[in-house]
């Protein structure tokens, strides 16, 4: 069975600082990969996403992804933080081709940004 | 308008009452999901539908059930609540192949407490 691990429950960074995110995923056959951001009161929205080839992902709001097979790691990062930034961060997996859209989520990770 | 809408946002009932949440869609995606987020767990799937006729059982399907009015709505009920179905239920969509295959639209969320 597939499943991820977000070994950070909760992150503090300062403004300006850059950050990282950590992701670790089991998955039998080659992943596809997500980062979901959700700020509060709102639904989840897609940062960026990995399904193959370059093995560092863009994504919107200046946040990067990395996919590391040997590592089963996709963590997320971002150079410099805004204060806009602090949100819950959820990592997920899935099998699009063979199984439709069904993603397994991490327990996520809360970010805060102090000025 | 948000392209996937969840009726109530917020609900408090108490035990044994019988819940529905409602979910509608504009954005002519055949799969629709129900997810219930639980601090520290992350989302987990409670059914999903890929069109009118199909549904299906997700991780956590026990207590609930599901009702894929038209291609565009889809219901969530809670026969008996009961308190630890407490959480945030979520709906969401997603095109079936393609390139945004994978990205998952969510709903704003319905906040549900059973006393």
């Amino acid at each position: 069975a597939q499943s991820v691990t977000q070994p950070d429950i909760h992150i503090t960074v300062s403004e300006g600082a850059s950050l990282e995110l950590r992701c670790n995923y089991s998955y039998g056959a080659t992943p596809y990969l997500f980062w979901y951001v959700q700020s509060p009161g709102q639904g989840l929205q897609l940062l960026l996403k990995y399904f193959s080839g370059d093995t560092l992902v863009q994504g919107i709001k200046g946040f990067e992804a990395e996919f590391k097979r040997s590592q089963s790691s996709f963590n997320l990062r971002k150079p410099s933080v805004h204060w806009s930034d602090a949100a819950e961060y959820f990592c997920a997996v899935g099998d699009v081709v063979n199984a439709g859209n069904m993603l397994t989520f991490g327990g996520g990770t809360r970010l805060m940004v102090k000025p | 308008d948000a392209d996937v809408t969840q009726t109530p946002r917020n609900r408090i009932t108490k035990t044994g009452k019988r819940i529905m949440l409602e979910c509608s869609q504009t954005k002519g995606h055949d799969r629709m999901y129900w997810y219930r987020q639980d601090p520290g767990l992350g989302l987990r799937l409670i059914y999903y539908s890929f069109d009118v006729k199909d549904i299906n059982k997700g991780e956590i399907s026990d207590g609930y059930s599901v009702s894929r009015q038209a291609q565009a709505k889809f219901s969530l009920s809670l026969e008996s609540a009961i308190p630890n179905q407490t959480a945030l239920y979520f709906c969401a969509t997603s095109e079936d192949q393609g390139s945004r295959a994978g990205e998952l639209f969510f709903g704003e969320g319905s906040r549900l407490t059973v006393l």
